[in-house]
């Protein structure tokens, strides 16, 4: 597609479980990008990719967050062991290269019950 | 990670009213952007700017790059009701990205 596609839309999932995010960048956009907004908040940036690398995973919240790209396009983040504090809904934008205006997903909205 | 000051945090307007919200640092920014949010979907980028003093329009929205470059506005002329939303500036230094905290406007028909 012409955007950053983002899987699955909705999550929920029980406490202590595992989930893995998934973002579908624009194609060629070799910067991606992950952020979590609470309800009514503005963005926290969690980390981000310049192609298949990660250079500051310091805004990731816990060592329960972990997030991977392949082949400088699909990313995914996963949350081990989730926690209620999780839920948010998740981000994902990319951009041209990094230091250009970033395009934004529909997000996967989490819930842990 | 930081913050941009944004102001002001809701606003609510008559249809046809112009509007007018501003973003505000303490660090120099070399780009900033200005993206609406609606409801259940992504912020979507409305308008971007690279040089201070830089005045762009995009229809009846008007953003400028403050000449301090530490802080830019976003005007929205005779607003109308599918202007609804929230409004997030954002700027751009190296290789970060920082958010402001978001204006939420509502125009009543």
């Amino acid at each position: 597609g012409a955007g950053v596609s983002q899987s699955p839309s909705n999550k929920v999932t029980e406490k202590g479980k595992d989930v893995e995010l998934r973002c579908d960048p624009i194609s060629g956009h070799t910067a991606l990008y992950w952020y979590r907004q609470s309800l009514g908040q503005g963005l926290e940036f969690l980390i981000y990719f310049q192609g298949n690398s990660a250079p500051d995973k310091s805004g990731l919240p816990s060592d329960r967050f972990s997030a991977e790209r392949t082949g400088g396009s699909v990313s995914t983040l996963t949350i081990q062991r989730t926690q209620q504090e999780d839920s948010a809904v998740y981000l994902c934008a990319s951009s041209l290269e990094v230091y250009q205006p970033q395009h934004f997903g529909d997000g996967t909205r989490l819930s842990i019950l | 990670g930081q913050q941009l000051n944004q102001s002001p945090q809701s606003m609510f307007i008559q249809e046809g009213e112009d509007v007018s919200m501003n973003c505000t640092s303490s660090s120099i920014f070399n780009t900033w952007l200005w993206y609406k949010q609606d409801p259940g979907e992504g912020p979507v980028l409305l308008i971007a700017l690279y040089k201070a003093g830089e005045l762009t329009s995009n229809g009846r929205l008007t953003a400028q790059f403050g000449i301090t470059r530490k802080d830019s506005f976003l005007n929205i002329s005779a607003s109308i009701p599918s202007d609804v939303g929230i409004y997030f500036c954002a700027g751009q230094v190296g290789n970060q990205f920082y958010f402001g905290t978001g204006t939420s406007l509502t125009v009543i028909p």
